[in-house]
């Protein structure tokens, strides 16, 4: 059973630098072909892919927000890791992890955690 | 970057009625292309890849179609389990994208 969840600061100030971590089971980031990624929604707002990171340490970034994101893993752990830094109001989200299928989807999702940046 | 364009971006129906969203892209994406359910705080709900290849456990009401750059999902009978907003979402070259959404209310 593939199981994610997300955690994290509900409420970060801005400037501030942003760690959220994702923990997950029911299979492994150093398997190959697994990839993983990170997504986030404001609130009433759309779906936006932030990163990616596959089982050899590929990672792929947002265009728009490259400068700003580190994504990471900890395969020990079966754990994600991304920060994100100099935090704005215009961050508050609800940010998702979600296991990254071969064909460009996102098959399994976490809950999602609400970060508030204020 | 790759734009996804989603129409309507509300929609009224009946339970039973056959419903359909479209999606287009500012250009080639075919064939990656998926779409999701997501309901009131709640995560996405993963129903359809490549087009048109439907999730593991998603209802056959569920089908999706097109190429190149216009796409669409199609419910064949609205069920009241389906109100729910739904998003297209593209993938090319390390990139991924969603459409705005699609909010499927009853009527």
């Amino acid at each position: 059973q593939v199981t994610l969840k997300e955690s994290g600061p509900a409420l970060v100030k801005p400037t501030q630098t942003l760690t959220l971590i994702c923990s997950f089971s029911g299979f492994s980031l150093s398997t190959s072909g697994v990839r993983m990624s990170w997504i986030r929604q404001p609130p009433g707002k759309a779906l936006e892919w932030l990163a990616r990171i596959d089982w050899d340490d590929d990672k792929f970034y947002s265009t728009s927000l490259k400068t700003r994101l580190s994504i990471s893993k900890d395969t020990s752990k079966n754990q994600m890791v991304l920060r994100m830094t100099n935090m704005d109001p215009a961050d508050t989200a609800t940010y998702y992890c979600a296991r990254t299928t071969e064909y460009g989807g996102f098959d399994f999702w976490g809950q999602g955690t609400l970060v508030s940046v204020s | 970057d790759i734009q996804m364009t989603q129409s309507p971006s509300t929609l009224s129906a009946s339970v039973g009625d056959r419903v359909t969203i479209t999606c287009r892209a500012s250009q080639n994406i075919s064939p990656w292309l998926a779409w999701y359910q997501q309901k009131p705080g709640k995560a996405p709900k993963f129903l359809i890849y490549k087009v048109s290849s439907l999730e593991s456990g998603v209802p056959s009401r569920f089908s999706g179609s097109g190429s190149g750059t216009e796409f669409t999902l199609t419910i064949s009978s609205l069920q009241p389990d389906d109100f729910a907003t739904y998003y297209c979402q593209m993938y090319k070259t390390y990139s991924y994208t969603f459409g705005q959404g699609t909010k499927v209310e009853i009527k």
